[in-house]
């Protein structure tokens, strides 16, 4: 079965850092490129981060760049989010989420994981 | 970067009637090499991930049953339900994957009249 686990997530602190992980299984996760997908409580999905399946491609969200870095480690079928300077507007449900076809980085997202939740709150 | 808009915001549509939704770019997506439309619709119910529904448009994701269907071209999109069930109940939110910053559109939730 093709699943995405999240973790990482949890009450922190504005200006401090979290590292998200998404721990992939059921597919070849070195073929695909993968993102990251946050949602605001009650409100509607923003792309934040994405990366490429060789990590030779990243892009991030206005709103994050310079603050987020996202990375993979293919030997370990694991995606991460490395969120630094977090902000109160960061407070989200955070989806890890898979390309739809391999090797490919302009493509819809196929599977979804179930999310982590940050809180970013003092 | 593209700004995707949807409406209407909300609909209440009677069980088995038609529900549309309209999906708009501010800017093609269409991909003049492929002539492919890189846009996608997902579905999400409460308290779930999306799922994905439609892709390049018009484009079945497998297992979707096909009261689901998507059309348009370039900067203006349509999802119809044909016939409205009531596990359609879910917010449907277009995205475009033209360009590297993935956006979605605000979403348009979807009742039972």
């Amino acid at each position: 079965e093709v699943q995405l686990v999240e973790s990482g997530g949890g009450l922190v602190q504005p200006g401090r850092s979290l590292r998200l992980s998404c721990a992939a299984s059921g597919f070849t996760f070195d073929d695909y490129a993968m993102h990251w997908v946050r949602q605001a409580p009650g409100k509607g999905l923003e792309w934040v981060s994405g990366i490429s399946w060789n990590s030779g491609r990243t892009g991030y969200a206005d709103s994050v760049k310079g603050r987020f870095t996202i990375s993979r480690d293919n030997a370990k079928n694991s995606l991460y989010l490395q969120m630094n300077s977090l902000r109160a507007e960061d407070t989200a449900l955070y989806y890890c989420a898979k390309g739809a076809y391999s090797s490919t980085w302009l493509i819809a997202f196929d599977i979804w994981g179930q999310g982590t939740m940050v809180t970013v709150s003092s | 970067d593209i700004v995707m808009t949807q409406s209407p915001d909300s609909l209440a549509v009677s069980l088995g009637e038609r529900a549309t939704i309209n999906c708009k770019s501010s800017q093609s997506v269409l991909y003049s090499s492929n002539n492919k439309n890189y846009l996608a619709w997902y579905q999400q119910k409460p308290g779930q991930p999306p799922k994905l529904l439609i892709y390049w448009a018009s484009t079945r994701e497998s297992g979707v049953p096909d009261r689901f269907s998507g059309s348009g071209s370039g900067t203006d999109f349509t999802l119809t339900i044909s016939s409205l069930q009531a596990e359609d109940v879910a917010v449907y939110y277009c995205q475009q994957y033209y360009t590297t910053i993935f956006t979605f559109g605000p979403g348009t939730k979807v009742d039972i009249k």
